[in-house]
């Protein structure tokens, strides 16, 4: 059975302290590896889709990566409006049309 | 655009009540999906469909029925509502299957008592 695991629940950030949320994963033929951003009371956000080990992709202050086993979501001197649940999910070939979703971490990034 | 809209974004249901929420998309996507989002627990897909007329069931199917009469809506159905229910439903569409680029909407806040 397919396993997203993130880590940490929860971070704070003191404004322009740099870190990274990771994303492990336990899948049968992994399709692609996606990165949302949830705001409270709100829908998730796509942010990235990354498809195989060694890709990345920047936006703003956040770059994703990916290896075989995991994925970091790198936040560079984040600001206090980069608070949010980031979310990871994964698409494999057991999962039909269902992404397969971790539990999130929950950032709050701090003046 | 106004993109995925839910209604109604709040509601309280007793046990054994029956409620339809509402999805509608103005992005012409052919795949739609709910969701369901419990606190600690990741996103947990209940139904999908791939165009008007073809719907599939998800991961949670139980107590819930879809229909997909156009393109544009996807209502959600729960029949005798029970408290394991309560949950935040989220309505979801794409226009392609492998990007993972999913457009949700606001959310609808379910609760069963």
């Amino acid at each position: 059975e397919d396993q997203v695991t993130q880590s940490p629940e929860a971070l704070r950030l003191q404004e322009g302290e740099s870190s990274s949320l990771n994303c492990s994963y336990t899948v049968s033929g992994l399709r692609g590896l996606f990165w949302y951003r949830q705001d409270p009371g709100k829908g998730p956000e796509f942010l990235f889709t990354l498809y195989s080990a060694g890709e990345e992709k920047e936006k703003e202050r956040l770059k994703a990566t990916l290896t075989k086993k995991e994925s970091f979501l790198h936040i560079t001197a984040p600001k206090p409006e980069d608070s949010a649940t980031y979310l990871c999910a994964v698409h494999s070939g057991n999962s039909g049309y269902a992404l397969n979703f971790g539990k999130g971490t929950s950032l709050l990034v701090t003046p | 655009n106004a993109g995925v809209t839910q209604t109604p974004k709040f509601r309280i249901l007793k046990i054994g009540q029956s409620m339809t929420l509402q999805c509608t998309q103005d992005m012409n996507h052919n795949y739609m999906y709910w969701y369901r989002q419990d606190p600690g627990m990741g996103l947990k897909l209940i139904y999908y469909s791939v165009g008007a007329g073809i719907t599939d069931k998800g991961e949670v199917p139980n107590g819930y029925n879809v229909s997909r009469s156009t393109t544009e809506d996807f209502p959600l159905r729960l029949e005798l509502a029970a408290p394991s229910q309560t949950s935040v439903y989220f309505c979801a569409s794409s226009y392609s299957r492998q990007t993972g680029e999913l457009f949700f909407g606001e959310g609808s806040r379910l609760t069963v008592l």
